[in-house]
């Protein structure tokens, strides 16, 4: 069975420092793994994805996440925060070898980025 | 393109009423997708379709939700009657064919029973 398991409720961090929002997954075979975010009011907005290949991915807004595919983790990562970063992150997979086409996601992660 | 495109963007009805939210999917997506998100929830998918075809609706609360898709570019979502627990904010999302293809959500339906 699939899941998304982000085990962070909420992160917190200042402006200006590094930021780390962490997912880790189960897939029966192997992953597409992405990234939303959700500003208030709005609807789920596309970060950035791994389909294959280098394991560092590079998306929006200066977000890139890490595929580590011994630990089952893609956590995402800024080097600098922004105020205007602050949302609600959600990881995201789908079964490589699956023929449907179903996203599992997170519960969800709060991050807020005070000045 | 406008992107998907959801309606009404609130409703506030009353318990046993009727309910049904639309949606219409980006252009040329083949996917089409029902989410609903509340805080103890999180975000649950409903139902999704294929090709208009509903692929999967294990995520159906209840026979009181029922999705349709007549054609590719419309799709609704009826609640009938509602609850007051039925309370979230319900999405529409679209994505092209291919299971390494992002989704793109609609700004959402926030759905109140009172």
């Amino acid at each position: 069975a699939q899941s998304v398991a982000q085990p962070e409720d909420q992160v917190n961090v200042a402006e200006g420092n590094p930021l780390t929002v962490k997912c880790t997954y189960s897939v029966s075979g192997n992953p597409y793994l992405f990234w939303y975010v959700q500003y208030p009011n709005r609807g789920l907005q596309f970060l950035l994805k791994y389909i294959t290949g280098d394991n560092l991915v590079k998306g929006s807004y200066g977000f890139e996440a890490e595929f580590n595919k011994s630990q089952t983790s893609f956590h995402l990562k800024k080097p600098s925060a922004l105020v205007s970063d602050s949302a609600l992150y959600f990881c995201a997979v789908r079964d490589r070898g699956s023929t449907l086409g179903r996203l599992y996601f997170g519960r969800g992660t709060q991050l807020t980025v005070w000045p | 393109d406008a992107g998907v495109i959801q309606s009404p963007r609130h409703e506030v009805t009353e318990m046993g009423q009727e309910v049904t939210l639309r949606c219409k999917p980006i252009s040329g997506h083949d996917y089409l997708f029902w989410y609903r998100q509340t805080m103890m929830r999180g975000l649950e998918l409903l139902i999704y379709f294929n090709n208009n075809v509903p692929i999967d609706d294990s995520g159906m609360p209840e026979d009181r939700f029922s999705a349709k898709m007549p054609n590719a570019s419309f799709s609704t979502l009826k609640i009938q009657p509602s609850e007051p627990r039925d309370s979230a904010v319900y999405f529409c999302a679209s994505s092209r064919d291919g299971p390494y293809t992002e989704a793109f959500f609609g700004q959402g339906t926030r759905l109140t029973v009172v």
